[in-house]
């Protein structure tokens, strides 16, 4: 799987977008990304996944560069309860091999303020 | 529809004694993996069974087992416990779906090893 690289922390002030970035140079073309967050002492949440097409659900938007080498989740309103530990996760389809897990790094904290 | 469920939520052990954890998929999932997550780390894949089976496996030693059940749920083994083995232990599960699964996780299980 590709490696990622993300900032250790950032701010972002309630009621505002937080766009949280991910660098991902290495990433093939059959990788997916995927971002999943972690509120304190509590299990991963996912959040979205995408390919190449820019992705929105309920939660979140996600947005990949053309080239694919890195992407941006966005979280349109962000609330205090948004404060939590997002990880980035490159991963190939699941079909065999190595892909089966999820390799985390240590994630962005991204803290909303009041 | 209930997530994926973990017990206990909190253990206390001593050094060398055996400790059994368990994890129930979310419903209509068939695909249970186990993670391991240090104070301030990323989780770390210990490994995934599907269809009784262990599918893959992480860099972690032949004292951490696992099993999986026919109604999918599953259990993790530790023996010989190490104050090193003090760590969240997070369960997840999956359904495949045209090559691609995405994980949803439990709110883990706290081990302490005195």
């Amino acid at each position: 799987d590709a490696k990622t690289t993300q900032p250790t922390s950032m701010d972002c002030a309630e009621g505002r977008a937080a766009n949280l970035p991910c660098n991902h140079s290495t990433i093939s073309g059959n990788e997916y990304v995927y971002w999943y967050r972690q509120i304190h002492s509590q299990g991963p949440q996912y959040i979205i996944h995408g390919l190449k097409n820019n992705e929105t659900n309920e939660m979140a938007s996600l947005i990949i560069t053309e080239d694919r080498k890195s992407s941006t989740l966005i979280l349109p309103h962000a609330t205090l309860r948004d404060t939590a530990v997002y990880y980035c996760i490159v991963r190939g389809l699941y079909s065999g091999g190595s892909n089966y897990k999820l390799t985390f790094g240590k994630g962005t904290l991204l803290t909303v303020n009041p | 529809d209930a997530g994926v469920t973990q017990s206990p939520t909190h253990l206390i052990k001593t050094r060398g004694q055996q400790v059994t954890l368990r994890c129930s998929p979310k419903s209509g999932h068939d695909t249970v993996s186990w993670y391991q997550q240090a104070l301030g780390q990323g989780p770390q894949f210990i490994f995934q069974y599907y269809e009784e089976e262990e599918r893959q496996r992480g860099n972690f030693p032949d004292r951490f087992s696992g099993h999986q059940f026919p109604n999918y749920s599953s259990e993790l083994n530790v023996n010989a416990l190490l104050l090193g083995d003090s760590a969240l232990y997070l369960c997840a599960s999956s359904l495949v779906n045209q090559g691609w699964e995405t994980q949803y996780f439990g709110p883990g299980t706290r081990l302490l090893v005195l």
